[in-house]
């Protein structure tokens, strides 16, 4: 069973960083593109970033460019995203996800994790 | 960036009925186009994959077309179960976009 399980979320100040993690298991992680989605409360679904399986093509949404870092670690089977530069507008649920497949599904997201909340405050 | 446009944004419906929610690109995204269903406090479900393939383990009753620019979920028969909000997304080029939701009420 495909299991992804974030972590790191908390309160932050404005300016600040953290660092997510989401633990994989139940797949071959290598083998998949994951990605970072976010809500914000009471809003709707915002991409933020993906990474490929080996860790060398990586995208981002212009709003987090230059202040997020999508990696991961596949002997751990892990996925991370650094936050920096923390703004209030960076407060959501982040949720780690993975595509549904590697053929027509491939552009969809399958697997969804339970979400980790970042609030930026001071 | 490639523009999603969900309508209606709400509706009211009844159980039973078929309803039928529309999602805009604002450019071709050939049939790179899925479908969510998020409830409170749950993690968005994936419905729909490439425009109109039913993910596995999702009712029948779901149900999706288009290509291009113009898609279109649709419930044949709305279950209590299914109130929630639909999302639709674009994978065809980065970065994904999402639609604004689509919040399906009880009448």
């Amino acid at each position: 069973e495909v299991q992804l399980v974030e972590s790191g979320g908390g309160l932050v100040q404005p300016g600040g960083s953290l660092r997510l993690s989401c633990a994989a298991s139940g797949f071959i992680f290598s083998g998949y593109w994951m990605h970072w989605v976010r809500q914000a409360p009471g809003k709707g679904l915002v991409w933020v970033s993906r990474i490929n399986g080996d860790g060398y093509s990586i995208s981002y949404a212009d709003s987090v460019k230059g202040r997020f870092t999508i990696s991961r670690d596949n002997a751990k089977n892990t996925l991370y995203l650094q936050l920096s530069s923390l703004r209030a507008e960076d407060a959501a649920v982040y949720y780690c996800a993975r595509v549904a497949g590697s053929g027509d599904d491939y552009n969809s997201l399958g697997y969804w994790g339970q979400g980790t909340l970042v609030t930026v405050s001071s | 960036d490639i523009q999603m446009t969900q309508s209606p944004s709400s509706l009211s419906a009844f159980v039973g009925d078929r309803v039928t929610i529309s999602c805009r690109a604002s450019q071709s995204i050939s049939r790179y186009l899925s479908w969510y269903q998020e409830k409170p406090g749950k993690a968005p479900k994936l419905l729909i994959y490439a425009a109109s393939s039913l993910q596995s383990g999702v009712p029948s009753r779901f149900s999706g077309s288009g290509y291009g620019t113009d898609f279109t979920l649709t419930i044949s028969s709305l279950q209590p179960e299914d109130f929630a909000i639909y999302y639709c997304q674009q994978g065809s080029r980065t970065p994904w976009t999402f639609g604004q939701g689509t919040n399906v009420e009880i009448k």
